[in-house]
C-alpha cells in the first residue's frame, strides 16, 4: 500500500524566510506525487507533480519540490514566503488499483506567515 | 473555463435525514472522484468514476452511501439516514483522463453539518 507521511501539523515562518515542508512517501512502485494547497473555505488547487521527469519541479507560485527516491521524501519549498502563502499544505501520492488512479493525501500542515 | 462546481457550498441536517450533494466536473473530463476530509485530516477517498460507471467504490464508508453519474457528467453523492460523524467535508474532483499522473482538479466542496 502506499500511504503518504507530513510530519508536524504546523509551521510557522517570517515573511520574507525560508519555507520547508515535509512530506515522505511509501510506495513498492515508482510513485507519482503532488502537493496541493488549501486556503481557507476553498478547494485544493494544485501547486506542482512528480510524474518520474525531472526530480527538481517546479511549480506556481515561487513552490518548488524535489524528489528523492534514496531518502523517499519530496520537499516542498519556497525561498522567501509571502503573507499570501498562508494555508494548509497536502502531500498525495497517486497509485493506481485497477483502473483507479486515486490520490491519498498526508494530513496536512498548516503553513502561518508572520510579518 | 469553468471548474469544478459543488452544491451546495453548507448543508446542516438533522441525524437520519437523507442528504444529496451534487457536483459538475468540468466539461469532457471523464474521471471524477469523490472525497471526504474530516477536520484536521486530508482528504479520503470515496469513489471514482469512469464515464457513467463506478468503477471503484472501495472508500464508500457503508452501504448508507451511493453515488451516481448517469450521463457522465454530473455527479451526486447519496447520504441516507445521516449520522453526526458523517458531518464533514465532501470534495470532488475530475480530471481528463484517470491516469496516475492526471492532474485532479477539485471543487470548492460541500460541508455538510449533521446536527
Amino acid at each position: 500500500a502506499q500511504s503518504v507521511t507530513q510530519l508536524g501539523s504546523h509551521v510557522s515562518v517570517s515573511e520574507g524566510a525560508l519555507v520547508l515542508l515535509r512530506c515522505n512517501y511509501s510506495s513498492s512502485v515508482p510513485p507519482y506525487l503532488f502537493w496541493y494547497v488549501q486556503y481557507p473555505n476553498q478547494g485544493l488547487q494544485l501547486l506542482l507533480k512528480y510524474t518520474s521527469a525531472a526530480t527538481l519541479v517546479k511549480g506556481i507560485n515561487g513552490f518548488e519540490a524535489e524528489f528523492k527516491k534514496s531518502e523517499t521524501s519530496f520537499h516542498l519549498t519556497k525561498p522567501s514566503a509571502h503573507m499570501s502563502d498562508a494555508a494548509e499544505y497536502f502531500c498525495a501520492v497517486s497509485h493506481l488499483t485497477g483502473a483507479n488512479s486515486k490520490l491519498t493525501f498526508g494530513k496536512g500542515i498548516t503553513l502561518s506567515v508572520r510579518p | 473555463g469553468a471548474g469544478v462546481s459543488q452544491t451546495p457550498s453548507n448543508k446542516v441536517t438533522e441525524k437520519g435525514k437523507y442528504v444529496e450533494l451534487r457536483c459538475d466536473p468540468i466539461s469532457g473530463h471523464t474521471a471524477l472522484y469523490w472525497y471526504r476530509q474530516s477536520l484536521g485530516q486530508g482528504p479520503e477517498f470515496l469513489i471514482y468514476f469512469q464515464g457513467t460507471g463506478a468503477a471503484d467504490d472501495s472508500g464508500l464508508p457503508n452501504d448508507r452511501f451511493f453515488a451516481v453519474r448517469p450521463e457522465g457528467s454530473v455527479s451526486t453523492l447519496k447520504i441516507q439516514r445521516t449520522e453526526r460523524g458523517d458531518s464533514a467535508m465532501y470534495l470532488c474532483a475530475s480530471s481528463l483522463f484517470p491516469g496516475v499522473g492526471e492532474t485532479q482538479y477539485f471543487g470548492p466542496g460541500t460541508r455538510l453539518l449533521v446536527l
